[in-house]
């Protein structure tokens, strides 16, 4: 059974930095696309970044460029999502979900149950 | 960044009812479209993508068409289970957009 587990989420304050991780099972976690996804209390869903099953390839929303790092270990299993100078408006639940193929360009099939990141002081 | 509209916002419907939901984007994609539903508390679940395909063990009642930039989402008949809120997604580029939501309410 394909599962995605994610991991990491909390309190944390404003201009602090938290890491997320995603456990993959299930599938040949290399041959796949990865991504994260969040959601603000009420929101909708919002895009953050995604990584090629290579990892040589990483994409960023503009919300996050320049402060979140999404990155991947096959050898693991396992995607991760480094957040920096985190804001209020970081405040969601994180997804990390697969894509429906090695390139980043595809939709995404199979979600994690979320973890929940909360940035106040 | 390409934009995605859904309409309604929100829908009352019986079951039994067949409903159809739109999706709009402000350019272009092809027919590089995703339809997902969630429930409350849970993760999004696939339901449609390129379009019109049905993803594996998605009841047939489901139902996409549309390409280029006006896209719908169709429940043929509605059951207990389908009230949710449903997002269209494009995937025509690297950085993704989700439309607003529809939420599916009981009428």
């Amino acid at each position: 059974e394909v599962q995605l587990l994610e991991s990491g989420g909390g309190l944390v304050q404003p201009g602090g930095s938290l890491r997320l991780s995603c456990a993959a099972s299930g599938f040949t976690f290399s041959s796949y696309a990865m991504h994260w996804v969040r959601q603000a209390p009420g929101k909708g869903l919002e895009w953050v970044s995604g990584i090629s099953g290579s990892g040589g390839s990483t994409y960023y929303a503009d919300s996050v460029k320049g402060r979140f790092t999404i990155s991947r270990d096959n050898s693991k299993n396992t995607l991760y999502l480094q957040m920096n100078s985190l804001r209020a408006e970081d405040t969601a639940v994180y997804y990390c979900a697969k894509g429906k193929g090695e390139d980043p360009k595809t939709t995404l099939d199979i979600w994690g149950q979320g973890t929940m990141v909360i940035v106040s002081s | 960044d390409i934009q995605m509209t859904q309409s309604p916002s929100t829908l009352s419907a019986s079951v039994g009812d067949r409903v159809t939901i739109t999706c709009r984007a402000s350019q272009s994609i092809n027919s590089w479209l995703a339809w997902y539903q969630q429930k409350p508390g849970t993760a999004p679940k696939l339901l449609i993508y390129k379009a019109s395909s049905l993803e594996s063990g998605v009841p047939s009642r489901f139902s996409g068409s549309g390409s280029g930039t006006e896209f719908t989402l169709t429940i043929s008949s509605l059951q207990p289970d389908d009230f949710a809120t449903y997002y269209c997604q494009q995937y025509n580029t690297y950085s993704k957009t989700f439309g607003q939501g529809t939420k599916v309410e009981i009428k």
